[in-house]
């Protein structure tokens, strides 16, 4: 039981390519989410998912597009990468209010 | 809107001093609360949560939180601290999303230091 696993660990792009951070769990949680942490912030919600094919946005949504073609995956693509979008960025599940998160991919944009 | 306010961004504690982390929330109904610990280039790990109850509530790692609904707080504590709690801490309150779910918003995080 691997949990929640994101890759890559480790990232840099140059403003306005375009990647996608992928998140996978093997716990068929329906619920899934994607957060960005940045110094002094805390973490801020992006966007979730509560079942294939079903998305919402959270407080920071723009510059990100998700997608939910299965209960396993939940990738996260940046359209056209920004300065501002250099965080670590983590993945969760969630299970009865219970959150498990990936161990974070941590983002440079140049 | 519902926000969680952690007023000490970094507190320092001697090893086996006793642990107190401040978590003031605002939200319009009865919260889910929570607190979730991130060591060193880690993903965060669930300590406790409350959702209705006992307002005592134990977690892992020797953790207990309690909930003040007439101070809106919930505070972390540990009676005795070990070099190996040293990590960020952060309190989270959840609600219903669109779909009926929950989504959580965290607090800014209070890293905890620990000196021999």
């Amino acid at each position: 039981n691997a949990g929640v696993t994101q890759t890559p660990k480790f990232q840099v792009l140059k403003t306005g390519q375009s990647m996608t951070l992928q998140c996978a769990q093997d716990m068929n949680h329906e619920y899934m989410s994607w957060y960005r942490q940045d110094p002094g912030m805390g973490l801020r919600l992006i966007h979730y998912s509560v079942g294939a094919g079903i998305t919402d946005q959270g407080e920071v949504p723009n510059g990100y597009n998700v997608s939910r073609s299965t209960t396993e995956d939940f990738p996260l693509r940046l359209l056209s990468a920004a300065p501002s979008q250099t965080s670590v960025y983590f993945c969760a599940s969630s299970y009865r209010y219970e959150q498990y998160f990936g161990p974070g991919t941590r983002l440079t944009v140049t | 809107a519902q926000s969680v306010t952690q007023p000490d961004i970094h507190i320092t504690v001697s090893e086996g001093a006793s642990l107190e982390l401040r978590c003031n929330y605002s939200y319009g109904a009865t919260p889910y609360l929570f607190w979730y610990v991130q060591s060193p280039g880690q993903g965060l790990q669930l300590l406790l949560k409350y959702f209705s109850g006992d307002t005592l509530v134990q977690g892992i790692k020797g953790f207990e939180a309690e909930f003040k609904r007439s101070q809106s707080s919930f505070n972390l504590r540990k009676p005795s601290v070990h070099w190996s709690d040293a990590a960020e801490y952060f309190c989270a309150v959840g609600r219903l999303s669109n779909f009926g779910n929950e989504k959580l918003t965290f607090g800014t995080g209070t890293r905890l230091t620990i000196i021999p």
